[in-house]
């Protein structure tokens, strides 16, 4: 099984729906983050947590929100899709001493329609 | 501001060739980097780190070099494979959970 799992995968939504993306791992690891991923942008941070009850803005948070349900669980809301909310999603994992380097998930990749 | 970034969008190589992929950086107080690899339709995947009391890092067939003199880092592939073709990530950070990405270069591997 794969340390960090994204689900959906794919999904195609509406504008003005209201879509959640999930994440979980089993790296044990305290902080977890969601990033977008646009051609030519690189990955652009949303929001990010480094414990359960930590939640911090990212670069990006406008129009998103988040959710730390336990420590393996952080999920990612989009509150009333809009298209240019289409890009590629990851979430990531990191621990908090030592090697500083993420893991990340698959992808969700989301088009807005 | 801070910014790290990649010297080149694309970057084609013949295979069997070795690969220099660069990327420079401006935060002189940058510690450790990573070097991430990120194939069609996947996540990024970590490659290589480095710290920045080292200069050069080795790894199964890659390299990182870092020069904190002109704050310049590289990935080394030697004999590149078709199965190295993907974007290449240079991430810096200061401390935990403060990853900071580049844009990525994209290596095109010709048979």
């Amino acid at each position: 099984d794969a340390d960090v799992t994204q689900t959906p995968r794919n999904r195609i939504t509406k504008t003005g729906k209201r879509i959640m993306l999930e994440c979980s791992q089993t790296k044990g690891h305290d902080r977890m983050y969601w990033y977008r991923q646009d051609p030519g942008l690189g990955l652009r941070l949303i929001y990010y947590s480094f414990d359960v009850k930590d939640i911090n803005k990212g670069e990006i948070s406008d129009g998103y929100s988040v959710s730390r349900q336990a420590q393996a669980k952080f999920s990612l809301s989009l509150e009333s899709a809009i298209p240019n909310q289409t890009a590629l999603y990851f979430c990531a994992t990191s621990g908090s001493q030592g090697n500083y380097g993420y893991t990340f998930g698959s992808g969700t990749r989301l088009t807005v329609v | 501001g801070e910014s790290v970034g990649l010297h080149l969008p694309t970057l084609s190589v013949q295979e069997g060739d070795n690969s220099i992929i660069n990327c420079a950086y401006s935060n002189s107080a940058s510690d450790y980097f990573i070097w991430y690899k990120q194939e069609s339709g996947k996540g990024p995947q970590f490659i290589i780190d480095i710290r920045s009391n080292m200069d050069k890092r080795q790894g199964q067939r890659v390299t990182v070099l870092l020069n904190k003199t002109v704050k310049h880092l590289s990935l080394q592939i030697a004999a590149t494979q078709p199965g190295d073709s993907a974007v290449y990530f240079c991430a810096e950070t200061r401390a935990p959970g403060k990853l900071i990405f580049g844009q990525g270069t994209t290596l095109q591997v010709k048979p």
